[in-house]
């Protein structure tokens, strides 16, 4: 059963507009949420986190949101550029467990 | 810097054969983890290590075996027992399991049974 979802596979944005990207759970103990970036045959860099205290964190393009009562989370990249082009993976862990559960992604392009 | 290392970048293996994936972290970070990702699904725990000397299985580690002699490494061994082993391997390390720190991904292995 996938805890994460992402149901958006795929997105693409005008460069210089807003990127949304979407992320639901249902796990209510999930107190921490990652989201990562991925290009092609690489790893995972992590972009931007947020806990549960909060709802909302900035990190210059990027704010992540978070509405527990929704059990949403959701990232905004403002304005998009070409090379945030990749797949956007979001993932949530409880402060009791010991991973992290990832959602499907969603492969964002950025068109010049 | 700081950083996880994963090696090789790109395995190719023989069917029927074990092979070992290395994965070695300068961080001094307690937890470690492997996770493996297929096409069109997120990424899937394979083990994880809290501590030198033990770990634990995650939901896909039949087929799997891991140790953790040291701090630092935490090769992950794909048996011939993998069904279907040809996929993304991905290593993790955090201070801790559980909490709220980041953890660190490496750059992955990209296993194909052939």
């Amino acid at each position: 059963d996938q805890q994460v979802k992402q149901n958006s596979p795929s997105l693409s944005v005008q460069e210089g507009r807003i990127s949304i990207l979407n992320c639901d759970y249902t796990n209510s103990m999930f107190d921490y949420f990652l989201w990562y970036k991925k290009y092609p045959a690489e790893g995972p860099t992590f972009l931007i986190s947020i806990s549960s205290i909060k709802d909302k964190n900035e990190d210059g393009r990027f704010t992540v949101f978070l509405n527990k009562s929704a059990k949403h989370l959701s990232l905004h990249i403002v304005p998009s550029q070409p090379g945030d082009s990749a797949v956007y993976f979001c993932a949530a862990r409880a402060n009791t467990g010991n991973q992290f559960y990832f959602g499907t992604g969603t492969s964002l392009t950025v068109i010049p | 810097d700081g950083g996880i290392t994963q090696s090789p970048k790109y395995l190719f293996r023989k069917e029927g054969q074990n092979v070992t994936l290395s994965c070695e972290q300068n961080l001094n970070h307690d937890a470690m983890y492997w996770y493996r990702q297929d096409p069109g699904q997120g990424l899937r725990l394979i083990y994880y290590s809290q501590i030198v000397n033990d770990f634990q299985k995650g939901d896909i580690a039949e087929g799997y075996s891991v140790s953790r002699e040291k701090k630092e490494s935490f090769p992950l061994t794909v048996t011939s027992a993998q069904k279907n082993p040809t996929a993304f391997y991905l290593c993790a390390s955090d201070r801790t399991a559980g909490g709220n720190t980041e953890a660190f991904f490496g750059q992955g292995t990209r296993l194909t049974v052939v």
